[in-house]
């Protein structure tokens, strides 16, 4: 079955320590985002990559870290410098570059800071 | 910078009712337009999408959309609601230029189905 794994599903942190969120996806795409998404709010850009090796900041990356080492994983690090962590966290991924390409999204991964 | 209205952040529907949901967006140009559905606690799930060839596109579980230039929407119905169609619905729009990656999301409606 081709598709997106993210894993935990649910992560606890305490303050002050970074985590890795994972995102795999076997649906050989290029691209790949990630997006936190917090009640109300819709879904906000953390960081996409086009092309592995290469990745851009989102509108609310402070605090965030990315790698994109192989084309299968987007692998996402949130930091202690991050303050408000406890979110939705969804990674997607798409065929590039045209603009009609749907993303396609994983299961998520709730993360709660204790 | 892109951004997508959705009026209504909770919208109720007895079962069998008309379902619309409202998007608007903000563009100089033809873009890309998506609805997404989430189930609680799950990612999201494409519905239909608008890639400028017929403006009537037809998605899965009997939803469809109209895309209205002139009034800068991308409406989401569907004639009759069923108890599973209960979810949080996104539209999405991005960009029509070259190398344009990125989504622009609403906030999100909530719909609630009556039985």
């Amino acid at each position: 079955d081709g598709g997106i794994t993210q894993s935990p599903k649910y992560l606890f942190r305490k303050e002050g320590q970074n985590v890795t969120l994972s995102c795999e996806q076997n649906l050989n795409h290029d691209a790949m985002y990630w997006y936190r998404q917090d009640p109300g709010q819709g879904l906000r850009l953390i960081y996409y990559s086009q092309i592995v090796n290469d990745f851009q900041k989102g509108d609310i990356a402070e605090g965030y870290s990315v790698s994109r080492e192989k084309k299968e994983s987007f692998p996402l690090t949130v930091t202690s410098a991050q303050k408000n962590p406890t979110a939705f966290y969804l990674c997607a991924s798409s065929m590039g570059p045209s603009g009609g390409n749907e993303q396609f999204f994983g299961p998520g991964t709730r993360l709660t800071v204790l | 910078a892109q951004s997508v209205t959705q009026l209504g952040s909770h919208v109720s529907v007895s079962e069998g009712a008309l379902v619309l949901l409202r998007c608007n967006y903000s563009s100089s140009v033809p873009p890309y337009l998506f609805w997404y559905v989430q189930y609680p606690n799950q990612g999201l799930q494409l519905l239909l999408k608008y890639t400028s060839a017929a403006t009537l596109v037809k998605g899965i579980n009997g939803f469809e959309a109209e895309f209205k230039k002139s009034e800068t929407s991308f409406h989401l119905t569907k004639p009759s609601a069923h108890m599973s169609d209960a979810a949080e619905y996104f539209c999405a729009v991005r960009d029509s230029g070259a190398g344009s990656y990125q989504l622009t999301f609403g906030k999100g409606t909530k719909l609630s189905v009556i039985p």
